[in-house]
């Protein structure tokens, strides 16, 4: 099973503070990787497939990067609505997975 | 409006069964694969099952092998989750999930696959 590795578990930041969450694969997942907002007491919202690509109705102030087994996450201005966790999820190979998480709080 | 409707969960003791329901509506159900996800109590989230559009085709994640059985009837656009020989640590908020951008079988992915429909989540607990 391919590994996901997210970091930090954890961050603060203020309002209009650019944020960056990393993403680690433990192989090669070319760009089948997905990114995923989950607020307390709701189901997970995809934000970002195939690495870099916004899903319909997400704001663009969030884009994803990477290649290969390095991915980041970065929201440009950080919203109140924004704080949340977050989880990505390979789509390169069976089993799906997903990393553990990164809990965005406010400073 | 998609609208994804999860019913079923409960508290059920070590060894016993439950089965979950998932309730589509808002798009035509029996051209998608489904999944279920889960998620322990403050813990990540975890894919469980998956299930072709006809039903012919079903991939579990090993922890639930031989225990959960998905299933899906198009006619009622509803899909099933069948749980037996439940162990405390399947105790989590099942979710029901729309596949998009294409499948997994049981070694590989086809296509840019996400869930992009979620439905609220129905709580199990397996506790004595």
């Amino acid at each position: 099973d391919i590994q996901m590795t997210q970091s930090p578990s954890s961050l603060s930041a203020s309002l209009g503070d650019r944020v960056t969450i990393t993403c680690r694969a433990s192989q090669s997942i070319s760009n089948y990787l997905n990114w995923y907002q989950q607020k307390p007491g709701r189901a997970p919202k995809v934000l970002i497939y195939a690495a870099s690509s916004l899903q319909s109705g997400v704001p663009s102030r969030f884009s994803g990067s990477g290649f290969g087994t390095d991915f980041t996450l970065t929201v440009s201005s950080l919203q109140p609505e924004d704080f949340a966790t977050y989880y990505c999820q390979q789509a390169y190979s069976a089993p799906l997975t997903f990393g553990g998480g990164t809990k965005v709080e406010i400073k | 409006e998609v609208q994804v409707v999860e019913s079923g969960g409960g508290l059920v003791q070590p060894g016993g069964s439950l089965r979950l329901s998932c309730a589509v509506s808002g798009f035509t159900f029996s051209t998608y694969w489904m999944s279920w996800v889960r998620q322990a109590p403050g813990k990540g989230l975890e894919w469980v099952a998956n299930i072709k559009e006809d039903g012919s085709e079903k991939y579990y994640v090993d922890s639930v092998k031989g225990r959960f059985t998905i299933s899906r009837d198009n006619a009622k656009n509803s899909l099933y989750l069948q749980m037996n020989s439940l162990r405390a640590e399947d105790t989590a908020i099942y979710y029901c999930a729309r596949l998009w951008g294409g499948y997994c079988n049981n070694t590989n992915c086809h296509g840019f696959v996400y869930f992009d429909n979620w439905g609220q989540g129905t709580l199990v607990t397996v506790s004595s």
